[in-house]
């Protein structure tokens, strides 16, 4: 079975950094892209960027460059993400989300949890 | 980016009614078409892919149809596990985006 374990909730203050994981089972984590999404109440899911299993090849939503930084241990098949600098805008929940395919076409077929990040001091 | 206009934004439906959900993007996106479900507090859940393939999993009252710009899901009758908010996403072209969502309630 398929699975995405998120960290906890996090409160952090204005200016800070957070480090968020994303640990998978259930799949060959090196083969497949991993993806970090945001969403705020009342507003569209973002595409933050992903990240490759196999090499930690990543690409990035050009909204969210110099805000979150993607990485992966494949030791522990687990994903993470940085964001830095953080303000009010970057409260949120943050879901991380496998890729998968089906041929030229692709999608989000696993989610984990998703985790709140409250910025306030 | 593309831009997903979903609609409507809210719709109540009665128990065993049929409804439907249009996404229209703001080019042709070639099936690149993904739908999901979100029930309160927990992760969204993939029902469809490629437009029209229905996840493992998924009941078979959902469907997904459409081409070019235009997509619709359909819940060919309504059940009381089927309210939720729903989403179209596309991946045709970076970055993938989402509609604004739909939320489905029971009348």
């Amino acid at each position: 079975e398929v699975q995405l374990q998120q960290s906890g909730a996090e409160l952090v203050k204005p200016g800070a950094s957070v480090k968020l994981s994303c640990k998978t089972s259930g799949y060959t984590f090196s083969n497949y892209y991993m993806s970090w999404l945001k969403q705020m109440p009342g507003q569209n899911i973002e595409w933050i960027g992903n990240i490759y299993g196999g090499n930690g090849g990543t690409g990035y939503n050009q909204k969210f460059k110099g805000k979150a930084t993607l990485t992966v241990d494949k030791s522990s098949s687990t994903a993470y993400m940085d964001l830095s600098s953080l303000t009010s805008e970057d409260s949120a929940v943050y879901f991380c989300a496998r890729k998968g395919y089906y041929g030229y076409n692709s999608y989000f077929d696993y989610w984990g949890q998703g985790v709140m990040v409250t910025v306030s001091s | 980016d593309i831009q997903m206009t979903q609609s409507p934004a809210s719709l109540s439906a009665s128990l065993g009614e049929t409804v439907s959900i249009e996404c229209l993007a703001s080019e042709g996106i070639s099936n690149d078409l993904a739908w999901y479900q979100q029930k309160s507090g927990k992760s969204p859940q993939l029902l469809i892919y490629a437009a029209s393939r229905l996840q493992d999993g998924v009941p078979s009252r959902f469907s997904g149809s459409g081409s070019g710009t235009r997509y619709s899901l359909k819940i060919s009758g309504m059940q009381p596990e089927d309210e939720a908010d729903y989403f179209c996403q596309q991946s045709y072209k970076y970055p993938p985006t989402f509609g604004s969502g739909t939320k489905l309630e029971i009348k």
